[in-house]
């Protein structure tokens, strides 16, 4: 069974880096065919796609946030890192891990979700 | 403003069947790119419900439908219920934009 746990702070200060990590268990990120992405939603408003983290450790980013973001390995071999430079309210919003299928070309497993809020 | 455009919302009697739009252009679904389908319920995280056009997932019912025709796709729910009251989104490839996009969500509301 697949579960992705996201964790990081719940209040992040504008101009800061948001550091989120995703905890995975049930498939190994080295698996041909598997990735870990990021999506977010702010409150009240759609899914926005915002980076992918493939098996073969190639990485695709949103283009309108391209140069904010990082997605990368954990310390862990079950642990994907997404980080976001100089944050501003407009990304308040729930982040969400999530398993990506290439068989299924799609997110196949969701996190929980995490909120998290930008203000000072 | 989504890339994909759905109806902000639909709404059914249970048993009714009601389908969803997505409508894109010649640079996503009109490009081949499949469509997948995702459901949310108020306060959870979106699951999976269609994938590849018109693939459904183990324990998604038969209900739920996917199709694909131009640059457009559409979900269709048969024999509405009240657990079917949710946000849908559509989600593809967009090769202008080199990137995965979503639709801005649909509110299906069983009356």
């Amino acid at each position: 069974q697949i579960t992705l746990k996201e964790s990081g702070p719940t209040l992040v200060k504008p101009t800061q880096t948001l550091t989120l990590t995703c905890t995975f268990s049930g498939f190994s990120l080295s698996t041909l065919g598997v990735g870990v992405g990021w999506i977010r939603q702010p409150p009240g408003k759609a899914l926005e796609w915002l980076a992918l983290f493939y098996w073969d450790d190639d990485k695709r980013y949103s283009p309108s946030l391209k140069s904010r973001l990082t997605i990368s390995k954990g310390t862990s071999r079950n642990q994907v890192v997404l980080t976001m430079t100089n944050v501003d309210p407009v990304d308040t919003a729930t982040y969400y891990c999530t398993h990506f299928s290439y068989r299924r070309d799609s997110f196949d497993v969701w996190g929980q979700g995490t909120m998290v809020t930008v203000s000072s | 403003q989504s890339v994909l455009t759905q109806p902000p919302s639909v709404s059914g009697a249970p048993g009714q069947r009601v389908t969803i739009s997505c409508t894109g252009s010649s640079s996503n679904i009109g490009a081949d790119y499949k469509v997948h389908w995702y459901q949310q319920i108020p306060g959870r995280a979106p699951k999976l419900l269609i994938y590849n056009n018109d693939n459904r997932p183990s324990g998604v019912p038969d209900r739920f439908s996917g199709s694909k025709s131009g640059t457009s796709a559409s979900l269709a729910i048969t024999g509405l219920q009240a657990d079917d009251e949710a946000d849908y989104y559509c989600q593809s490839y967009d090769n202008s934009l080199t990137a995965i996009v979503f639709g801005g969500g649909t509110k299906l509301t069983v009356l």
